[in-house]
């Protein structure tokens, strides 16, 4: 079976500093794979999504970044975190198509 | 550009009662998908349900099923029997069927439905 892992779990960052987060999908290969925002109190935001390696949309312009070195693994950086860049970040991965998307644990950020 | 409408921030139920959480949704495409998406406690977005709108049989599983008007726009959520581990945010999603070149099949969400169960 398929299943998806995120870390760190949680992460405090000055302003400033730099960021990555990593997210790698096991028991599938060439998954479709997106990075989402949530920020406290909201629905999720699509942020990056890739249909396969270095192949990155991005739907929100900002200061952050993602890359997919391998297929299975996706990676959300950043040079300069902003106190607006706090949030709970997901990621998940589909098949492509029809099918749905399923999530990892995701990872709490807080910038100070 | 569609949007995803969850007009209940909160609702609460009786354990072993019955739930509907609303939605609508604004598009001009015929042919999309929708879900509905629980995040307990833990924050991990769980799959409840999906509904293809080609289909005019609602979709179920087990306790939770959906009431689909396409006509109205409209995708809500029954969840039957309640029970403790019920309780959490749910969102509903969309998410279109054209797929670009680069691929496109990013999820548009509400701001969810906080549920919580009554022992």
């Amino acid at each position: 079976s398929q299943t998806i892992h995120q870390w760190p779990a949680t992460l405090v960052q000055p302003v400033g500093s730099p960021l990555s987060l990593e997210c790698t999908v096991e028991g599938t290969s060439n998954p479709n794979l997106y990075w989402y925002r949530q920020a406290a109190g909201r629905g999720l935001q699509l942020l990056f999504y890739s249909v396969g390696i270095g192949q990155i949309s991005s739907e929100v312009p900002q200061n952050l970044s993602a890359s997919r070195p391998q297929d299975r693994q996706f990676i959300l950086s950043s040079k300069k975190l902003l106190l607006s860049d706090s949030g709970f970040y997901l990621c998940a991965w589909s098949f492509g198509g029809p099918y749905e998307q399923y999530f990892g644990p995701g990872t709490r950020l807080t910038v100070t | 550009a569609q949007t995803v409408t969850q007009s209940q921030p909160e609702m609460s139920v009786q354990e072993a009662e019955t739930v509907t959480l609303s939605c609508t949704y604004d598009t001009s495409e015929s042919d999309y998908y929708l879900f509905w998406y629980k995040q307990p406690p833990s924050r991990q977005m769980i799959l409840v349900i999906r509904q293809e709108a080609y289909k005019q049989q609602n979709a179920t599983e087990n306790r939770f099923s959906v009431n689909f008007q396409k006509a109205a726009k409209s995708f809500s959520l029954k969840i039957s029997d309640s029970q403790l581990g019920d309780a959490a945010m749910y969102f509903c999603a969309y998410r279109s069927s054209f797929i670009s070149n680069f691929g496109n099949e990013k999820l548009t969400f509400g701001t969810g439905t906080r549920l919580t169960i009554i022992p």
